[in-house]
């Protein structure tokens, strides 16, 4: 079936580090990927998508790149700050009428 | 953007009492709407899938009568906990589909968080 792995945190970094966050999917055909951001105690904003192979989603600094052939979808951010502190969630949609199947989750503290 | 609200954010209630959330897409009509819970630093569950007239599409253990889902208008949906134990505390999340042309996003309201006593 379809699923999605992260690397497990929690990430700790300090203030204008380098990021990374793992993403791989397992899935038939072209999926939508996605990363989802999740602040303390709020819902969750859609960060960036790509929708096909190739695709680079990008926002607030963040970028990510939808690798086929290595089926994932990581997350990277050159330069992070305290405010960049949440939950980060990958995720995948296959068509219109399925689910979106998230991550397990991967929490980030940036210290100053 | 779309955005979809959701109310109460936060609700305490006593042991066996029912309370109700309520998610609206405030500026887009949603045939589709999805609720999920989520445990502390855990992930989002899928508890189910609201359509628009229709009844609820309940994930595998998820109880249905527990959890009575509406989607009466093309903007609203409910999600009634009924006779709420302690072990239903959790952060409820709704979301919403908006098609758009070819692909569609779903788009999240801010949570729940239901506290039984």
């Amino acid at each position: 079936g379809n699923s999605v792995t992260q690397m497990e945190g929690p990430v700790t970094l300090s203030e204008e580090a380098f990021l990374t966050i793992n993403c791989t999917y397992t899935a038939t055909g072209y999926p939508s990927l996605f990363w989802y951001v999740q602040y303390p105690g709020e819902g969750l904003q859609l960060l960036l998508k790509a929708t096909k192979a190739d695709d680079k989603g990008s926002n607030k600094g963040f970028e990510a790149t939808y690798r086929k052939e290595t089926t994932s979808f990581h997350l990277e951010k050159g330069s992070v700050q305290v405010s960049d502190s949440a939950v980060y969630f990958c995720a995948l949609l296959k068509t219109s009428y399925d689910k979106v199947i998230f991550g397990p989750g991967t929490s980030l503290s940036v210290i100053p | 953007g779309a955005v979809v609200s959701q109310h109460p954010s936060w609700v305490i209630c006593k042991s066996g009492t029912s309370v109700k959330i309520e998610c609206r897409s405030l500026d887009f009509q949603a045939t589709t709407m999805f609720w999920y819970r989520q445990f502390p630093k855990q992930s989002l569950m899928l508890m189910a899938t609201s359509n628009e007239g229709s009844k609820a599409t309940y994930e595998q253990g998820v109880e249905k009568d527990k959890f009575l889902i509406n989607h009466a208008s093309l903007t609203l949906s409910t999600l009634t906990v009924t006779s709420a134990h302690p072990e239903d505390s959790s952060f409820y999340i709704c979301s919403a589909k908006a098609d758009r042309g070819l692909t569609y996003e779903q788009y999240f309201g801010p949570g729940t968080r239901l506290t039984v006593t």
